[in-house]
């Protein structure tokens, strides 16, 4: 079964500093993708970035980078320079790869909270 | 800029009233998920459409719980009779099978409140 585990409840950091996201995933499938969804306040789900199971590079969005370890299974998530705006939940999940249509749910973490202290 | 709609946006019933929500795709999306958020279970998946047809529901109570896709650009989320256990947010998201990978937009949710 496919499961995603993010063990940080809650995360500080400091304004303009970076800041990593842990998140680990189990699954026998060769063909999947990560995910990185934000969630603030407000409550809308924001995608933020991919990351393919296939993919050799590391997956850049702007601030937003995955650093993808496919031996550890994990894809964590590392906010460069981070801003006020950036305080929010963060959500790691994984989905079927798309080859033509053939698109699955998504399993989520249970999130982490991260707040940045200006 | 296409997005996912969801109505109504909020909805407080009582206990064993009928609830209906609502959900329009993104245009020419062609597979709908319906996912609950819940302090307890976090994000799960209730169900998803693709071309309209369900393909999933086991994340469903089927005794109360529907979902239906009447046409290409609505997708309804039925509860009746409701319960207390129901409250939580409801997200709908859609998907193309056009990319390379299963980026899902998500609609701005429903929050639910069973008295």
């Amino acid at each position: 079964a496919q499961k995603i585990t993010q063990t940080q409840p809650g995360m500080f950091v400091q304004e303009k500093e970076a800041v990593t996201l842990d998140c680990t995933y189990d699954t026998s499938d060769q063909s999947y993708g990560l995910f990185w969804y934000k969630q603030p306040s407000s409550g809308e789900m924001i995608f933020l970035i991919y990351q393919g199971s296939y993919d050799e590079q590391n997956a850049t969005e702007g601030r937003y980078s995955l650093n993808f370890q496919k031996a550890r299974k994990s894809a964590n998530l590392v906010i460069s320079a981070s801003q006020l705006g950036d305080s929010a939940m963060y959500f790691c999940a994984m989905g079927q790869m798309n080859y033509g249509g053939s698109q699955g749910n998504l399993i989520f973490g249970k999130g982490t909270k991260l707040s940045v202290k200006p | 800029d296409a997005r996912v709609t969801q109505t109504p946006r909020d909805k407080v019933t009582e206990m064993g009233q009928e609830v209906t929500m609502r959900c329009q795709p993104i245009l020419g999306h062609n597979t709908v998920f319906w996912y609950r958020q819940t302090m307890m279970q976090g994000l799960e998946l209730l169900a998803y459409f693709r071309n309209r047809a369900p393909l999933d529901d086991s994340g469903m109570p089927k005794d109360r719980f529907s979902a239906e896709m009447p046409d290409a650009t609505l997708a309804t989320l039925k509860i009746q009779p409701s319960e207390p256990r129901d409250s939580a947010v409801y997200f709908c998201a859609s998907g193309s099978g056009t990319i390379s990978y299963n980026e899902q937009f998500f609609g701005p949710g429903t929050r639910l409140t069973v008295l």
